[in-house]
């Protein structure tokens, strides 16, 4: 079964320290991994998406990675208004319009 | 601008009362879905569509219906609306992938949400 987890489920940093966000994935082929962002009450927005092992793509304080089983999303000198929730989601090969979401992270970034 | 427009943004109803949340994009994409989030339980995708006319279940489709007549147009429908489908809804689309790896080159644009509540 096709599957996304995502830890920690919450996170709270200091400005200025950097950390990553995991999220593991079980699919049957990837087509493709996203990230997103999301503030309380609206809709995620679009972060990135990748494709295959070893892809990276970076976001000003963003950059994302990508393994074969796993996706980090690393957070350079965070500020605050970095605080969200990071969702990240899967798309399998085949399932063209299907795509499964890790419950995501929220991450605070304190002053 | 290039934009998801879902409406209405807040909606209260009654149970059992026929009820569309409409969903619109501007983006000519051929792929739109609609989730549901919930405390908890994250995003379910409710139904998908890749084209005009085909549409798919997602994880949660019982007491939903969609329709795809138009490529820009994607409606959520609850026929009878039941307390436990109160939740945020949020519409999506992107385009079809245009290749294999880098060459896919897409992602979902979303709509700022609905939220239902069923009394």
């Amino acid at each position: 079964e096709d599957q996304v987890t995502q830890s920690p489920e919450a996170l709270r940093l200091q400005e200025g320290e950097s950390s990553s966000l995991n999220c593991s994935y079980t699919v049957s082929g990837l087509r493709g991994l996203f990230w997103y962002r999301q503030d309380p009450g609206k809709g995620p927005e679009f972060l990135f998406t990748l494709y295959s092992a070893g892809e990276e793509k970076e976001k000003e304080r963003l950059k994302a990675t990508l393994t074969k089983k796993e996706s980090f999303l690393h957070i350079t000198a965070p500020k605050p208004e970095d605080s969200a929730t990071y969702l990240c989601a899967v798309q399998a090969d085949g399932n063209t319009g299907k795509l499964i979401f890790g419950q995501g992270t929220t991450l605070q970034v304190k002053p | 601008e290039a934009q998801v427009t879902q409406n209405p943004r807040y909606l209260i109803t009654v149970t059992g009362k026929k009820l569309t949340v409409t969903c619109s994009q501007n983006m000519n994409h051929e792929y739109m879905s609609w989730y549901r989030q919930d405390p908890g339980l994250g995003l379910r995708q409710i139904y998908y569509s890749m084209n005009v006319e085909v549409t798919d279940k997602g994880d949660v489709p019982e007491g939903y219906k969609v329709s795809r007549k138009e490529k820009r147009n994607f409606p959520l429908i609850l026929e009878s609306p039941s307390p436990n489908q109160t939740s945020l809804y949020f519409c999506a689309s992107s385009s079809r992938p245009r290749g294999l790896g880098k060459e896919a080159n897409y992602g979902y644009t979303f709509g700022s949400g609905t939220r239902l509540t069923v009394v």
